[in-house]
This record gives C-alpha cells, sequence and structure tokens, in this order.
C-alpha cells in the first residue's frame, strides 16, 4: 500500500468549514483513498473512501485531484463533536489490512 | 453503527498467563481483524480472518494465536502474556465481497488490557 502524508495537526471554528489534506503522490492505478477518524478512547470510525471522483456521503465530502496525488476530506460544518484525529489510507479494496499512519489531530474550537 | 462487540472491555492480568479476548458481530460480515494501538505506533494489524477457520498474519504477530470456527466471532489468544501486549485492541469487521461494498471497516469498541 501507499504511503500518506498528512500535517499533524489543524484547528477549525466551530460552524466553519473544516478542510483535512492529504498527500499519496505514489498511488497506485487501483488503490482507493479512505478516510477514517478516531474519537479520543474509541475504535476508529469509517467516513468515506473513493477512486478517482468526488464522493459525498452525510457525514464528509472526499475531493481527489486528477492526478489521484492528493485528496481533501471536507467536514462542510464541523462541531465540536468532529475533533479526533483523522486518518487518510490508501487501499487496494482487496479485503485485506489497512495500514494507519499518524494522522491529523484536528480540534474544533468555538 | 455495525454490530460488534468486544468482551472484556477491561482486563489486568499478570505476565505467563493466558489471555482470550473475544470479538462479536452480528453483521454476518467475511472479514475481521484484530489491531493493536500504542502510542507511538498507530494502529497495526495482528491478524485477520477471511472465512471461517481461515484466517492470516498481520504485521505483528508474534505471541498472539487467533481462531474463527464460526462466522460472527473471532478470538484473539495471547498464550503467556508479557507486559508488551499491555495496549488497547480493536476488532474490525469488513463489508469486504459484499456486493457493492468496499474494504470499509467498522471497528469495534476496544478492550484495554493491562499486563503487570
Amino acid at each position: 500500500d501507499a504511503k500518506t502524508t498528512q500535517p499533524p495537526s489543524m484547528d477549525c471554528a466551530e460552524g466553519r468549514a473544516a478542510n483535512l489534506p492529504c498527500n499519496h503522490s505514489t498511488i497506485s492505478g487501483n488503490e482507493y483513498v479512505y478516510w477514517y477518524r478516531q474519537i479520543h478512547s474509541q475504535g476508529p470510525q469509517y467516513i468515506i473512501h473513493g477512486l478517482k471522483n468526488n464522493e459525498t456521503n452525510e457525514m464528509a465530502s472526499l475531493i481527489i485531484t486528477e492526478d489521484r496525488k492528493s485528496s481533501t476530506l471536507i467536514l462542510p460544518h464541523a462541531t465540536l463533536r468532529d475533533t479526533a484525529v483523522y486518518y487518510c489510507i490508501v487501499n487496494d479494496n482487496q479485503g485485506g489490512k489497512l495500514i494507519f499512519g499518524q494522522g491529523t489531530e484536528l480540534s474544533v474550537k468555538p | 453503527d455495525a454490530g460488534i462487540t468486544q468482551s472484556p472491555r477491561h482486563k489486568v492480568t499478570e505476565t505467563g498467563t493466558p489471555v482470550t479476548l473475544r470479538c462479536h458481530q452480528t453483521e454476518n460480515h467475511r472479514y475481521m481483524y484484530w489491531y493493536r494501538q500504542d502510542p507511538g505506533h498507530g494502529l497495526r494489524l495482528i491478524h485477520y480472518s477471511y472465512g471461517v477457520k481461515d484466517t492470516d498474519k498481520g504485521e505483528v504477530s508474534d505471541g498472539y494465536s487467533v481462531s474463527r470456527s464460526k462466522t460472527e466471532d473471532f478470538l484473539l489468544t495471547l498464550e503467556s502474556a508479557t507486559s508488551s501486549q499491555t495496549s488497547v485492541y480493536f476488532c474490525a469487521i469488513s463489508s469486504f465481497g459484499t456486493r457493492g461494498r468496499g474494504n470499509e471497516q467498522f471497528f469495534g469498541p476496544g478492550t484495554r488490557l493491562t499486563v503487570l
């Protein structure tokens, strides 16, 4: 699996959009981009994933650049409960392991 | 939330004793995983299963064994616990193999294990 690079920490004001970047410049053509988050002391939570098209669900939007070397997770209206560590993972979608890096610690502030 | 539970949620044991952690799912998913999480290392895969009696090693499998005798249960055993196995253990299940689904993994609440 390709590696990803994320900023270690970010702040966001409550009610504003949180834009979390991820670089995955060595991603292969068959690898998907997955996002998870982990709220303190809880198990990781799946957010969204995509291959090359932008994706949106009830939690977030995923924007993948045309060359697929980077992506951005967007939380449109961040709340205090979105404070967590966010992990960007690339995976070949074949049921195997996920490789978790260090992630981005997002702090949503009032 | 996916129907996945772990037991026990907390356990304190002594070095050299055997320990078994249980993961139970009600989703009928084929894939199940055991991860451990430690400060500075993030989540690391111990073992995973891709069906009843079908298991494979992850990146930190030494000192651990697993068993899956039925779809809903995945057991992680520490044959002789050591202090280095003090960690938080997470079980996960994946919808992979279900039509139209990818490798979304859903995690349990975790088991905090302390080996004295």
